[in-house]
């Protein structure tokens, strides 16, 4: 079954202490991206990876580490949360080199900074 | 800088009354444009995508989406809601190297 695999689905910390969530998928997509989501500004893009070793910034970057290392994963790092990163949090990966397909989405991890 | 904007933050619908939700998008050129859908707890589920050719795009559960190149929109439509609609709406435009989603749009239709 394709997916994506994210994983907490939720989480709750203490301000400073590192944490990373994983994103995994099994469609050999190109394409990877995080999101988080926040009442009345929908999804703002964190970082996103057109390859492997190949990163950039997406609009709201600042808090926030990735890595690409292997093409089917995507994790996100946190290396020192706040507070105003309590959010909802999606991956969500796509193929776009073979004509432009739906970005698949996982569950979702939601993260709490307190 | 490019952006996708949705200009209807909250719409209240009884069940059978008919839906536009309206986007817009800021890029030139080409560019791929999708609905997604977010029920209550749920992630993301695509609802339907254009990438070229007939401007009006069908997608699943009825619904429908016209792209008006000249007016730069891509709205969502749907002739007839239920109350199983109920859900938040997300426009989204992909081009190049970013896929970039609107602010969504909260549907709650009451039977």
């Amino acid at each position: 079954e394709a997916q994506v695999t994210q994983n907490p689905r939720y989480l709750i910390t203490v301000t400073g202490k590192k944490l990373t969530v994983t994103c995994s998928q099994n469609m050999n997509h190109e394409y990877m991206s995080w999101y988080r989501q926040d009442p009345g500004l929908g999804l703002r893009q964190i970082y996103y990876s057109m390859n492997v070793e190949v990163t950039d910034k997406g609009d709201v970057p600042e808090g926030y580490k990735v890595s690409r290392k292997e093409k089917r994963n995507f994790p996100l790092i946190l290396e020192s949360p706040s507070p105003n990163q309590t959010s909802l949090y999606f991956c969500a990966s796509t193929n776009p080199g073979q004509g432009i397909t739906e970005a698949f989405f996982g569950q979702g991890t939601r993260l709490t900074v307190v | 800088a490019q952006s996708v904007s949705q200009h209807n933050h909250h719409v209240i619908l009884s069940e059978a009354a008919s839906l536009e939700l309206g986007c817009n998008y800021s890029y030139g050129g080409t560019v791929n444009l999708f609905w997604y859908v977010q029920y209550p707890g749920q992630h993301l589920q695509l609802l339907l995508k254009y990438f070229s050719g007939d401007p009006l795009v069908k997608g699943i559960k009825g619904f429908e989406a016209e792209f008006i190149k000249s007016k730069f929109s891509f709205n969502l439509r749907k002739p007839s809601v239920q109350w199983s609609d109920t859900a938040e709406y997300f426009c989204a435009a992909y081009n190049t190297d970013k896929l970039i989603f609107g602010t969504g749009t909260r549907l709650q239709v009451f039977p």
